[in-house]
């Protein structure tokens, strides 16, 4: 089935470096999402994207859906204690009825 | 509020004794779906339904039933539950198939 490599998976930094996480795939996606789970909660939705090559702002997050269509970034830019958690990215292959999600990146700040 | 709720948040019990973790969504959305999140594999669904009536399996249904008979619900089955079931569960839905939204999930303990 379908696949997503995502990393890494962890980083450990200072308060307001900045981030950069990675979801990879052998296969074809249309659609690519990147989640947040706080400890304890569910994830929530933070950034979609629909198109090859779209680049999208969420506030201190940018995410980018690859021109391949097999992968996809996501930035944070100046961290801050809040970001800590666990982020997955998510994705829709051709012609799937489901989305599959990547391994996660735990990210831990310093501060 | 729009939100996906979950019951029970904890459950521990005993290998063999079946239980019933119900969700529930008032968004009007079609689509729902379980998940178990398991340390360094992710999110890995279960079963979804993109309608009432309509359920399909999802990577790991081996164990599990589920049923929607209405809309806005979607509970999950466990008729002899087993050890290796102990994980996280998280119920979702959504509009459509993508942009899900997390409940807040389950931990299960299976003894």
């Amino acid at each position: 089935g379908q696949q997503l490599n995502q990393s890494p998976q962890s980083m450990f930094i200072q308060e307001g470096e900045d981030v950069s996480m990675n979801c990879t795939s052998s296969s074809i996606f249309n659609t690519w999402l990147w989640y947040k789970q706080d400890p304890g909660e569910g994830p929530v939705l933070l950034i979609a994207l629909y198109k090859a090559g779209e680049l999208t702002s969420n506030g201190r997050l940018t995410a980018q859906f690859g021109i391949t269509r097999k992968d996809s970034f996501l930035n944070i830019s100046a961290s801050i204690p809040s970001d800590v958690g666990i982020y997955f990215c998510a994705g829709q292959g051709e012609g799937a009825q489901k989305l599959v999600f990547g391994q996660g990146t735990r990210l831990t700040i310093n501060p | 509020e729009a939100q996906v709720t979950q019951n029970p948040r904890y459950l521990i019990t005993v290998t063999g004794k079946k239980l019933t973790v119900t969700c529930s969504q008032n968004m009007n959305h079609e689509y729902m779906s379980w998940y178990r999140q398991d340390p360094g594999l992710g999110l890995r669904q279960i079963y979804y339904s993109m309608n009432v009536e309509v359920t399909d399996k999802g990577d790991v249904p081996e164990g599990y039933k589920v049923s929607r008979k209405e809309k806005r619900n979607f509970p999950l089955i466990l008729e002899s539950p087993s050890p290796n079931q102990t994980s996280l569960y998280f119920c979702a839905s959504s509009p459509g198939l993508n942009e899900q939204f997390f409940g807040p999930g389950t931990r299960l303990t299976v003894l």
